[in-house]
């Protein structure tokens, strides 16, 4: 398996507080991806990184920021937790491009009360 | 941006062929992929095609492409209880790697 960890794997919070989900790689894989999964809508990219402090927006950007100081951690904030954003969050790791696999972690579930 | 389309869900027969089907919208993607996900589970690869390709057959999986109408399908044939999940159609222009809603495939036996 992908040395591909998620923390926390679960978390209950409250509306207006902030949260850092994290995602760490033991692989030195230079792409890192956050993906939101909710019922219908499939896998939603939120941001992606494909290097140390090169990071960019995906399709579900909003209400969302991302850092990855170093290659193995790339962290996804929710500076002001909505119940929107109640979901379960996957990290992606990718060594590169074209026909390399995507590993994921195991996923984040996230709930907003 | 990229959009991906599928159809929500399929359900087939054991021992019968099940086919997938996505659209995607962006022309410089440049490989394609299939996904699946077991239950309580992350995303693992199932197989991918490069975009100047027509067809990829791995095993029991054929992958067609018409790259015309950006469309990709994902056939399945003697499918198996075992093949009960959801299945994710993707596509990457380098960078990005964009998925599709997912397909629920169900085997009845």
């Amino acid at each position: 398996d992908a040395g591909i960890t998620q923390s926390p794997r679960h978390k209950v919070t409250e509306t207006g507080t902030p949260v850092t989900l994290r995602c760490h790689q033991t692989e030195n894989h230079r792409y890192m991806y956050w993906y939101r999964q909710d019922p219908g809508h499939g896998l939603r990219l939120i941001h992606y990184s494909y290097g140390v402090k090169d990071t960019d927006k995906g399709e579900v950007s909003d209400g969302y920021s991302v850092s990855r100081s170093k290659t193995e951690d790339f962290l996804l904030t929710l500076e002001s937790a909505t119940s929107s954003q109640t979901s379960v969050y996957f990290c992606a790791i990718r060594p590169g491009q074209g026909s390399t696999e995507a590993f994921f972690g195991q996923g984040t579930r996230l709930t907003v009360v | 941006g990229e959009d991906v389309e599928q159809s929500l869900f399929l359900s087939v027969r054991e021992g019968d062929s099940s086919v997938i089907n996505c659209t995607y919208t962006d022309s410089s993607s440049t490989y394609l992929y299939w996904y699946k996900q077991e239950p309580g589970a992350g995303l693992q690869l199932l197989t991918y095609i490069f975009s100047n390709m027509d067809m990829k057959q791995d095993q029991r999986l054929t992958v067609l492409l018409n790259k015309k109408d950006k469309h990709l399908s994902l056939r399945i044939a003697d499918t198996q209880t075992g093949d009960s999940a959801i299945y994710f159609c993707a596509d990457s222009d380098g960078n990005k790697l964009v998925f599709g809603a997912g397909t629920i495939l169900r085997v009845k036996s």
